[in-house]
């Protein structure tokens, strides 16, 4: 069974930086099959990549996904205030599994 | 308009069945293609997938939680429910539905409800 790894746990930074998280499966992710889901508190997941680098709609370009195989990265630039939250990737397809998450939190 | 909502106790006891139903609008579930999932997220932890039915009434599960769980749905009703046996502590989460397309991405979620084990 694939474990998908993410990290870091947690990345502080300040608003208008940059945010690269990592999301490392345990063996290769069929045809990209991965998507990034974030969640702010008290909210329900919301998607923002699918296919590793598909923005899903309304999601701002500062949003950006990339990767294959094993390893994948979700980079957001330009940090604005309401980025701070956790961030879970997802690996879809025939079998279904997220990430443990990363919180972007405010440094 | 894609919508979801999950409905069912907040509280139940130990060993007993939960029933979770996913009411949805926006779509339906006779359509090909679609299917409805249920996530779970223990507070403070990770989202965990538990279960997912689709149009032509597949259903698939969790390999780690299978024998506990069944998922059906009601086309008519426009409503999937999840059943629970056996729960415990660890059972408490937040449960949400969600919608998902062609085997992708969940990309529509309902609001999610809290569900406490306990004596």
């Amino acid at each position: 069974e694939i474990v998908l790894t993410q990290s870091p746990g947690t990345l502080s930074l300040s608003p208008g930086e940059r945010a690269t998280l990592s999301c490392r499966a345990s063996q290769s992710v069929s045809s990209g099959y991965l998507a990034w889901y974030q969640q702010k508190s008290g909210q329900a997941p919301r998607l923002l990549i699918s296919g590793a680098s598909s923005r899903a709609t309304g999601i701002p370009d500062r949003f950006s996904g990339s990767g294959s195989g094993t390893d994948f990265t979700l980079t957001i630039n330009r940090l604005e205030p309401e980025d701070f939250a956790v961030y879970y990737c997802q690996q879809y397809g025939s079998s279904i599994l997220f990430g443990q998450g990363t919180k972007l939190e405010i440094k | 308009q894609i919508t979801l909502k999950e409905s069912g106790p907040t509280l139940v006891k130990p060993t007993e069945t939960l029933t979770l139903t996913c009411t949805f609008s926006g779509f339906s579930l006779s359509t090909s293609g679609v299917g409805v999932g249920w996530i779970r997220q223990p507070p403070g932890k990770a989202l965990e997938w538990l279960a997912l039915i689709y149009w032509d009434d597949d259903k698939r599960y969790s390999p780690s939680l299978k024998s506990r769980f069944t998922i059906t749905k009601d086309t008519s009703k426009n409503q999937v429910v999840l059943t629970m046996t056996n729960m415990g502590p660890v059972d408490t989460a937040t449960y949400y539905c969600a919608h998902r397309q062609d085997w992708t991405f969940f990309d529509y979620w309902g609001q999610g409800t809290l569900v406490t084990v306990s004596s």
